[in-house]
């Protein structure tokens, strides 16, 4: 298994500010991704964060918006930039194991106001 | 396309047993997960289907059926603590990305 920190577990922020997040995971991962879940909805894969490269993002997100950095196998950053109310969510990061079950870190609830 | 359905919202009692059913379409098919998410906290594993047939895990079952892009979630001997979202997710062939199902409210009452 994997045990995964993230923080913060919750913010409220201005618009047009940004929020970074981070994630530090307790052994070394090849694969770690961010999520988005918005009230009352299932999970949405914003992007894959790859050590030594640039993520990759999913149809709708764009590295403008949500920039991710992956400096080693152990920690990963998400900022979400110049914030509107929209962006209100529960923002999730997950790293897989043996190439079986993912684990998620607790979310970080982010509020825009 | 990839696409997951699930139910939205379910209620059982308390003791009952409950089939919480998935239907996918994905760009290949590297496995089918099922997670529980109680509200305010992160999904967990509950079980996970490659191959077709009936995998038992205690209280918690879960099947698949290839053929059909079908699978199911059983929770025998239901209990309060089982509220909960359950999501179900698809991996593409790549065997790197969860496609996530809408998830699915069990609500559980005495």
């Amino acid at each position: 298994s994997a045990v995964i920190s993230q923080k913060p577990s919750r913010d409220i922020c201005q618009r047009g500010t940004s929020l970074t997040i981070q994630c530090q995971v307790d052994s070394q991962v090849t694969m770690m991704f961010w999520y988005r879940q918005q009230p009352g909805q299932s999970l949405t894969l914003i992007a894959t964060a790859n050590q030594g490269s640039e993520a990759t993002y999913e149809s709708g997100f764009v590295i403008d918006k949500f920039p991710i950095s992956r400096p080693n196998l152990t920690f990963s950053t998400l900022t979400v930039s110049n914030m509107s109310p929209e962006d209100s969510s529960i923002y999730l990061c997950s790293v897989e194991t043996r190439g079986t079950e993912a684990f998620f870190g607790q979310g970080t609830r982010l509020t825009v106001v | 396309g990839q696409n997951i359905d699930q139910p939205t919202e379910m209620t059982a009692t308390e003791g009952a047993i409950v089939q919480i059913n998935c239907t996918y379409q994905t760009s290949g098919f590297n496995g089918l997960f099922w997670y529980q998410q109680h509200a305010g906290e992160a999904p967990t594993f509950l079980s996970y289907n490659v191959l077709d047939g009936l995998e038992e895990k205690g209280r918690f079952s879960s099947f698949l059926s290839r053929s059909k892009g079908y699978s199911y979630l059983l929770l025998k001997e239901l209990q309060m603590k089982d509220s909960a979202s359950y999501l179900c997710a698809a991996r593409d062939n790549y065997g790197q990305n969860f496609v996530f199902g809408p998830g699915t409210r069990l609500s559980v009452l005495p």
